[in-house]
């Protein structure tokens, strides 16, 4: 596709279970953005991939929270045992390589934990 | 501790007049700033961006400025339009730093008729 491609949309989760998100980034991009935007806030930045570099994992709020960058494409953000404060909207971007670079967006994955 | 803050929660234009969205900083060494606009279900996309060593960049309807002494910038829309009701995004950068956006929290706008 032409866009930045994530899955699933929406997921409903109880408490406790691990979740699994997915990025498809824009082909040929290197760069793999996470964001989660909570209810009122703004976005706020998990982790950064950038080629074959070690990411930057300084944005991720516990170690519950992993992510990977398969083969330099797709990325599968885990939750593991959600909590409900991890509602929120995912979202992925990538851009061509970094830095200044413009970054384009995913439409997101709106998790709900009960 | 937030380091770009847009105050605004929420703005109401009439149509064809100028919208101006307001975002502040708080880290000087700030060198990039951009505006992204969302719409619901959708993921945002880039608007504008601005350089540090500039004060000003249009771009059709669409002009960012800003003021580095009083670390603040503005978009401003004119004339507006009922399409470009949606929240806007201001989001800043470091070249030097680690390589992410850091975003506000968003103001609603909205166009009407």
């Amino acid at each position: 596709g032409a866009g930045v491609s994530q899955s699933p949309s929406n997921k409903v989760t109880e408490k406790g279970k691990d979740v699994e998100l997915r990025c498809d980034p824009i082909s040929g991009h290197t760069a793999l953005y996470w964001y989660r935007q909570s209810l009122g806030q703004g976005l706020e930045f998990l982790i950064y991939f950038q080629g074959n570099s070690a990411p930057d994992k300084s944005g991720l709020p516990s170690d519950r929270f992993s992510a990977e960058r398969t083969g330099g494409s797709v990325s599968t953000l885990t939750i593991q045992r959600t909590q409900q404060e991890d509602s929120a909207v995912y979202l992925c971007a990538s851009s061509l390589s970094g830095g200044k670079n413009i970054q384009y967006f995913g439409a997101g994955t709106r998790l709900s934990v009960l | 501790d937030q380091q770009v803050k847009q105050n605004s929660p929420s703005l109401s234009v009439q149509e064809g007049r100028i919208s101006i969205l307001n975002c502040d900083y708080t880290n000087s060494m700030f060198d990039y700033f951009l505006w992204y606009k969302k719409y619901p279900a959708e993921g945002p996309t880039f608007l504008i961006s601005i350089s540090s060593i500039k004060d000003k960049n249009e771009d059709g309807r669409f002009t960012v400025f800003l003021n580095k002494s009083a670390k603040h910038l503005s978009l401003h829309i004119v004339p507006s339009q009922p399409g470009d009701s949606a929240v806007y995004f201001c989001a800043a950068f470091k070249e030097r730093g680690a390589q992410k956006l850091v975003f506000g929290q968003g103001t609603r706008l909205t166009i009407n008729p």
